[in-house]
C-alpha cells in the first residue's frame, strides 16, 4: 500500500511569488490534513479536508488556502509568500471519517519550502 | 486553547538504558494522546496511541502510560539503542463528533540520542 506522497520535496521561491504544494493520501484515506514545520513553532495544524470540505482551519493567515479534489487528493496553496513562510509543509492522511473513535495519522515526507 | 508540553527539549542516555520522554497538557482533557516518532527531514511516524480510560499500553520495547488526574503521559524505551536517537513528539487528537475536523497539537518534541 502506497504512503502518503508530496510534491515537490524542495522548492525555492521569491518573496511575493505563490506556491501551490500537492498531496496524494493513503487510498482509502479522505481525511487529508496539512501541518507547517519550522524550528522556532514547531508543528502546527493549517487545515483539514473531507470528502472536499475544509473541516477545521488553524491560526493562519487567509494567505493560506487549500483545497480537495473528489479523488481525495489535496493541495494547498500560499499567495504573496513572505520570509517567514520558509518552512516543512506536512501532509496527513486518515481513515478518520469524522465518527467517535481515534486512527493514527500517516505523514508524507514534506515539502521544503524556502522563501528568498 | 489547549497547551501541550514535553519537558525535555534533548535527552541523552547510554545504549540499553530507559528512555522516559515526559508529555504534559493543560487547559483541556482529552479522549485520547499519540506519540510519534520523527528523523531529520523526514514526516513523523505514528507509534502509539492510547485512550484516557486506559492507563498503559505496550508495542514491542514501547510504553505509554496516561494519568488524566496529572494530565502527563510518559513515553519509554526500554532497552535503547542507537537506532532509536530521533525526535519524539506528543499529540493530542480532540475527540470527533459528527462533522468535526481531525486535527493534530503537537508538543515541541524531544530529540532522544542513545549513545552506543
Amino acid at each position: 500500500k502506497a504512503g502518503v506522497t508530496q510534491t515537490p520535496r524542495y522548492l525555492i521561491k521569491t518573496r511575493g511569488q505563490q506556491v501551490t504544494l500537492s498531496c496524494s493520501p493513503i487510498s482509502g484515506h479522505r481525511s487529508v490534513s496539512w501541518y507547517q514545520q519550522t524550528p522556532g513553532q514547531g508543528l502546527q495544524f493549517l487545515f483539514e479536508y473531507f470528502s472536499e470540505t475544509q473541516r477545521n482551519k488553524g491560526n493562519f493567515p487567509g494567505r493560506f488556502s487549500g483545497r480537495q479534489f473528489s479523488n481525495s487528493r489535496s493541495e494547498m496553496n500560499v499567495s504573496t509568500l513572505e520570509l517567514g513562510d520558509s518552512a516543512l509543509y506536512l501532509c496527513a492522511s486518515s481513515s478518520s471519517t469524522g465518527q467517535n473513535f481515534a486512527t493514527e495519522a500517516f505523514f508524507g515526507q514534506g515539502t521544503r519550502l524556502t522563501v528568498v | 486553547s489547549q497547551k501541550i508540553e514535553q519537558n525535555s527539549e534533548a535527552l541523552n542516555i547510554q545504549e540499553g538504558k530507559t528512555a522516559t520522554l515526559t508529555c504534559n497538557y493543560t487547559n483541556y482533557s482529552p479522549a485520547y494522546l499519540q506519540w510519534y516518532r520523527q528523523d531529520p527531514g523526514r514526516g513523523p511516524v505514528f507509534l502509539l496511541l492510547i485512550r484516557e480510560n486506559e492507563k498503559e499500553k505496550r508495542k514491542e520495547r514501547l510504553k505509554v502510560t496516561f494519568d488524566t488526574t496529572l494530565k502527563q503521559s510518559l513515553f519509554h524505551i526500554t532497552a535503547s539503542q542507537p537506532a532509536d536517537s530521533a525526535t519524539y513528539l506528543c499529540a493530542l487528537d480532540p475527540p470527533e463528533a459528527s462533522g468535526s475536523a481531525r486535527q493534530l497539537t503537537f508538543g515541541s518534541g524531544t530529540q532522544l540520542t542513545v549513545l552506543p
